[in-house]
């Protein structure tokens, strides 16, 4: 497609259940890139895929959450155990190559854990 | 730690109003700068970036952004806003060259007709 695609826009979920979100970058981008976007609050780095590995996950904010790029298109983020605190929206981003020289942004998934 | 800061979390104009927003990073090396762009309703677009030269840089729209390293600030101007400007604003960070960014909590701008 054109764009970033997040599906699904949105995602209500009970507290302890699992949930995973999916991103389809633009094709042919290598770059692939997790945010969380909290209330009032600017995105915050999660995790970065080049081509099919993950080059850095250090944003990761506990082992509840993961991601894979199988493929090396397709990411999804996977969330056990959802908390409150989870909630948010999550965004995903692609580039041409790495060092995120202007990414192209989807529209996010607004996460909710009632 | 890095961390990039924008102290005008929300800021209310007329149209033709002149509009600057601020953002300040914290880091000594390495910086490449960028504003993005959030209108109601849409994803974060790119308006410009600064990697290296002309510390004035030009994006869409208008917008421009100067680069003072010894200020460590990268202010957002556009001389003349429109009603369709409003929208929230992120400036962000890429240091040592990593492949993340770091976003300030944003600033978010009305105008008025």
């Amino acid at each position: 497609g054109a764009g970033v695609s997040q599906t699904p826009s949105n995602k209500v979920t009970e507290k302890g259940k699992y949930v995973e979100l999916r991103c389809d970058p633009i094709s042919g981008h290598t770059a692939l890139y997790w945010y969380r976007q909290s209330l009032g609050q600017g995105p915050e780095f999660l995790i970065y895929f080049q081509g099919t590995g993950a080059a850095d996950d250090s944003g990761l904010p506990n082992d509840r959450f993961f991601a894979v790029r199988p493929e090396g298109s397709v990411s999804t983020l996977k969330i056990q155990r959802t908390e409150r605190g989870d909630s948010a929206v999550y965004l995903c981003a692609s580039s041409l190559g790495a060092y995120g020289e202007g990414y192209t942004f989807g529209s996010g998934t607004r996460l909710t854990v009632v | 730690a890095q961390s990039v800061s924008q102290h005008n979390h929300h800021v209310i104009l007329s149209e033709a109003a002149s509009l600057e927003l601020g953002c300040n990073y914290s880091y000594g090396g390495t910086v490449n700068l960028f504003w993005y762009v959030q209108y109601p309703g849409q994803h974060l677009q790119l308006l410009l970036k600064y990697f290296s030269g002309d510390p004035l840089v030009k994006g869409i729209k208008g917008f421009e952004a100067e680069f003072i390293k010894s200020k460590f600030s990268f202010n957002l101007r556009k001389p003349s806003v429109q009603w369709s400007d409003t929208a929230e604003y992120f400036c962000a960070a890429r240091v040592d060259n990593t492949d993340k960014l770091i976003f300030g909590t944003g600033t978010r701008l009305q105008v008025f007709p």
